[in-house]
C-alpha cells in the first residue's frame, strides 16, 4: 500500500546544530509539504514543492529549507536549530499542482516530535 | 492573505447531544477540508467539499459548504465518545477550477464528549 512516512519520529538536539527531517511518499504525487504544528496555531505551512526541483516558501519558512531531488523526498533541514522550532513537524502529499483537480486532498505523514534545547 | 478561523476552538459535550463547529474563512474559495487529529497521532481526512452547497454525511458527522458566505459547518448528531479528538478545516486558495493545491488550516476544535 502506498503511504507516506518520516524519521526520525523523535529528535531532540541543541540550539544551533543543523537538523535535517525526512520525508518519504510512495503515492507518487507531485506536491509535498511540510507543515509545523504549535497549539494555539492549528496547522502551518513552512516548504512546499509542486514537483522535481520546484520549492516555496510557506508562511513560516525563515530558519527552514527544502530540496526536492526525486518525486519521493522532501526533506526539510533546519539550518540552525532555536529553541522556537521545538514542535511537530508533519510532511503531507497531495496528488496535483497547478491545474483543475478534483481533489488535491493531502495525506498526511505520522509527523515528527522535534525538541530543541 | 487566506485567514481561517474556527469556533469554538474549545467543546465539551455530553454524549448524545448535538452541535455545530463552524469555520469561517476570508477569500474566495470552493475547496474545503475537514481532518480529525487524535492525540499524538497524524491527521485523517474526514470530508471534501467542492462547491456551493455541497454537503457531506458519515456516520455521525455532516460537513457542509457555503461559498457564498464563506462558511463551512460540521455538524455532529447524537455525540459519542469515540468522537472526541480534534477537528480541522482547510481551505484550498484555488477556485473556479484552479487549485494551488495549498491548504490554509483553522486552528483546530478540540472536541471531548463526556458520559
Amino acid at each position: 500500500d502506498a503511504e507516506i512516512t518520516q524519521s526520525p519520529r523523535h529528535k531532540i538536539t541543541e540550539t544551533g546544530r543543523q537538523v535535517t527531517l525526512a520525508c518519504h511518499q510512495t503515492w507518487n504525487h507531485n506536491n509535498m509539504f511540510w507543515y509545523r504544528q504549535d497549539l494555539g496555531h492549528g496547522l502551518r505551512l513552512i516548504h512546499y514543492s509542486y514537483g522535481v526541483q520546484d520549492t516555496n516558501k510557506g508562511e513560516v519558512s525563515d530558519g527552514y529549507s527544502v530540496s526536492r531531488s526525486n518525486t519521493e523526498d522532501l526533506p526539510l533541514t533546519l539550518e540552525s536549530a532555536a529553541s522556537s522550532q521545538t514542535s511537530v513537524y508533519f510532511c503531507a502529499s497531495s496528488e496535483r499542482g497547478l491545474v483543475l483537480s478534483s481533489y488535491n486532498e493531502q495525506f498526511f505523514g505520522p509527523g515528527t516530535r522535534l525538541t530543541v534545547l | 492573505e487566506l485567514k481561517v478561523e474556527q469556533n469554538p476552538l474549545f467543546l465539551s459535550m455530553q454524549e448524545g447531544k448535538n452541535y455545530t463547529i463552524y469555520c469561517n474563512y476570508s477569500t474566495t474559495s470552493d475547496r474545503l477540508y475537514w481532518y480529525r487529529q487524535d492525540p499524538g497521532k497524524s491527521l485523517e481526512s474526514l470530508f471534501v467539499l467542492l462547491s456551493n452547497g455541497a454537503v457531506k454525511q458519515e456516520g455521525r458527522l455532516m460537513a457542509s459548504l457555503d461559498t457564498k458566505a464563506r462558511l463551512s459547518t460540521l455538524h455532529i448528531t447524537a455525540a459519542v465518545h469515540d468522537l472526541s479528538a480534534t477537528y480541522f478545516c482547510a481551505v484550498d486558495i484555488g477556485a473556479g477550477g484552479t487549485s494551488y493545491g495549498k491548504l490554509t488550516f483553522g486552528q483546530g476544535t478540540i472536541l471531548t464528549v463526556h458520559p
